[in-house]
């Protein structure tokens, strides 16, 4: 166990519908991290939250948002859902930021039919 | 923004030979190069990293170099084992805090064969 949970584990859903994606980071990271992996793809960075607040955005979709709650736990939304979204989500934690490592959840694969 | 290459995309050894995955980086104001494991169906885990005031950093069978002047750095793998097969991602954040965007490589698929 990494201390980084995210739930649920797998996702399968239609095309055209919306998923939460949930991550609670390692106790006492402040920061969480997004990064979207398809099949023979790297780590596609999404989105970064730090403390609650954006920090950083990478190549994220307008249809996807992300959250950090007041308790540091994060949520990925992902509406109008394609074929190609389908991949594994990972989210990461970190205490002092990238520069410290990351600490990976064991993702969330979602697939979309 | 960083851009960061990774060579090569698969790699395929015979047990007990050596190793090596280098990355390449283009901003000069890194200062941390992480390198993770991730095996089939599971997380990437940080196994080393160094920082930029070193140029050199061992973990029992693992190292990493780093070449500032030249802006790469390796994994190097010794005495590879069967279970050392993984894909191995190097990364190149930028800074200690603050905004910036994390890039990872492309990563490189290690084959070690029994």
């Amino acid at each position: 166990d990494s201390g980084v949970t995210q739930t649920p584990k797998h996702l399968i859903t239609a095309t055209g519908q919306r998923v939460t994606l949930r991550c609670s980071p390692r106790s006492g990271d402040l920061s969480v991290y997004w990064y979207q992996q398809s099949l023979d793809q790297g780590l596609q960075f999404l989105i970064q939250y730090y403390n609650g607040e954006e920090r950083a955005k990478g190549n994220i979709l307008e249809r996807f948002s992300a959250q950090q709650f007041p308790d540091l736990h994060s949520e990925l939304n992902l509406s109008s859902l394609e074929l190609g979204d389908s991949a594994l989500y990972f989210c990461a934690s970190s205490g002092g930021g990238a520069a410290y490592g990351y600490t990976f959840g064991s993702g969330t694969r979602l697939t979309v039919v | 923004g960083e851009n960061v290459e990774q060579h090569p995309s698969t790699l395929s050894v015979q047990e007990g030979d050596s190793a090596v995955i280098k990355c390449t980086y283009s901003d000069s104001a890194s200062n941390y190069f992480p390198w993770y494991k991730q095996e089939l169906g599971k997380r990437p885990q940080l196994i080393i990293d160094i920082r930029s005031n070193v140029g050199e950093k061992k973990d029992q069978r693992i190292a990493v170099t780093l070449n500032k002047t030249a802006k790469h750095f390796s994994l190097h793998i010794t005495e590879t084992q069967p279970e050392d097969s993984a894909v191995y991602f190097c990364a190149a954040p930028r800074g200690p805090t603050g905004s910036y965007i994390p890039t990872f490589g492309r990563g490189t698929s290690l084959i070690v064969h029994p």
